[in-house]
């Protein structure tokens, strides 16, 4: 049981170029969560899927778009990467009203 | 956007003492949870705080919902190395789960 699994762990970008951010989630939860964490301002929601088929806009939704695949998948893209958006990106899985579950994070370089 | 303020920002402290930390807000929440970060790690649920008024807790770890239902505690006894880390309050907020900036701890031993 892995729980949430994020893929790369590492990426380094050129500015202009683009990628998407994999994460998977083994829990049968209905919600997953896209943030990013810099120094300083904690954990910052990009985009969020309470359910499969649906996604909405979190705090910071600028520059990214995202897919819910099915109800196990759910990617982050980067349309055109600018440093910026040089960040540690976590995905989470959960149920609607309760705690949520973290992966281990892409560690994310824009340069 | 909606706002946790969360104190303080970090902590050193001994090996041996105890901790508080507490989280704010000026909105009513329903739930409250507190998770803890370690180094190059993701967030890991510590606490999950469902009923106003209601104190739990987890080891040496003591989280309490406040009877206001605009904040929440969290004490850690007799801390230890390993506690060190980013300790993060959450509240739901219609399908979406939002975060302190997170309370940093360093242990001396």
């Amino acid at each position: 049981n892995a729980g949430v699994t994020q893929t790369p762990k590492f990426q380094v970008l050129k500015t202009g170029q683009s990628m998407t951010l994999q994460c998977a989630q083994d829990m049968n939860h209905n919600s997953m969560y896209w943030y990013r964490q810099d120094p300083g301002m904690g954990l910052r929601l990009i985009y969020y899927s309470a359910s499969e088929g649906t996604t909405d806009k979190g705090e910071v939704p600028n520059g990214y778009n995202v897919s819910r695949l099915n109800k196990r998948e759910f990617s982050l893209r980067l349309e055109s990467a600018a440093p910026s958006q040089t960040s540690v990106y976590f995905c989470a899985g959960g149920q609607v009203y309760a705690e949520a579950f973290f992966g281990q994070g892409t560690r994310l370089t824009v340069v | 956007g909606q706002q946790l303020n969360q104190s303080p920002q970090s902590m050193f402290i001994q090996e041996g003492e105890d901790v508080s930390m507490n989280c704010t807000s000026s909105s009513i929440f329903n739930t409250w949870l507190w998770y803890k970060q370690d180094p190059g790690e993701g967030p890991v649920l510590l606490i999950a705080l469902y009923k106003a008024g209601e104190l739990t807790s987890n080891g040496r770890l003591t989280a309490q919902f406040g009877i206001t239902r605009k904040d929440s505690f969290l004490n850690i006894s007799a801390s230890i190395p390993s506690d060190v880390g980013i300790y993060f309050c959450a509240v739901r907020l219609t399908g979406k789960l939002i975060f302190g900036q997170g309370t940093t701890l360093q242990v001396k031993p």
